[in-house]
């Protein structure tokens, strides 16, 4: 089966750090990915990882444990319009017919 | 703008009709993916097509329907509609060809209310 969990809601405030946590139970693994969405907005790209360690792309970081099933996305130097749903997402195969299976989002809501 | 157009934004009808999803995807990717979100619910994955075959299926309901044209734009068909079947609809385009891709990228989404 396909399982990916992450925490329904988190609060955090302005200018702070925050750490959210996805792990993973599916059939097959080929990369993990980040989304962000705004709500009634599509989501969109954050960040990627296929090999276990830390990926940092400015403000956001991401770090995958292939081995634990687990991942996190940190946040540093919170502002206000990163309040929004932070999806965690497997993609299940290479190539073709490869699909992103996603968890159920963490809301997050960033506090001044 | 994603490169990926879907339309349209929204979409109004009643219990028993039937609606299409358009969904062109970015310039150059063969995939489409039709992903479901409903009120408080993650994105449930309907259907695959890459380059005009169908390539993957989720839990898609016997009522919809969906195919990928040899301009690479898709379709999806949701018959019988029901009071349920409310949510927001996503397409999102991939290159899915070999190697690692960043390319799911999702359109802007179509909102569907059945009433």
């Amino acid at each position: 089966g396909q399982n990916i969990d992450q925490p329904t809601e988190m609060t955090a405030t302005e200018g702070a750090i925050v750490q959210i946590n996805c792990t993973y139970q599916t059939s097959g693994f080929n990369g993990l990915f980040w989304y962000q969405q705004h709500a009634g907005e599509a989501p969109t790209f954050l960040s990627y990882n296929v090999l276990d360690g830390l990926e940092e792309k400015g403000r956001f970081s991401s770090f995958l444990s292939r081995s634990k099933g687990y991942s996190y996305l940190l946040l540093k130097e919170l502002q206000m319009k990163d309040s929004a749903s932070y999806l965690c997402a497997v993609r299940d195969r290479a190539g073709q017919g490869g699909k992103l299976i996603f968890g159920q989002g963490t809301e997050l809501s960033v506090k001044p | 703008d994603s490169g990926v157009t879907q339309t349209p934004k929204h979409l109004i009808t009643a219990t028993g009709q039937r609606v299409t999803l358009r969904c062109s995807p970015r310039s150059g990717d063969l995939s489409v993916y039709w992903y479901q979100q409903s009120l408080d619910q993650g994105l449930q994955f309907l259907i695959q097509y890459y380059n005009g075959e169908e390539r993957a299926k989720g839990n898609i309901l016997e009522r919809f329907s969906a195919q990928q044209f040899p301009d690479l734009h898709s379709e999806l068909n949701l018959s019988s509609l029901e009071l349920g079947d409310s949510a927001l609809y996503f397409c999102a385009s991939s290159v899915a060809r070999t190697g690692p891709n960043y390319g799911y990228t999702f359109g802007s989404g179509t909102r569907l209310t059945v009433v």
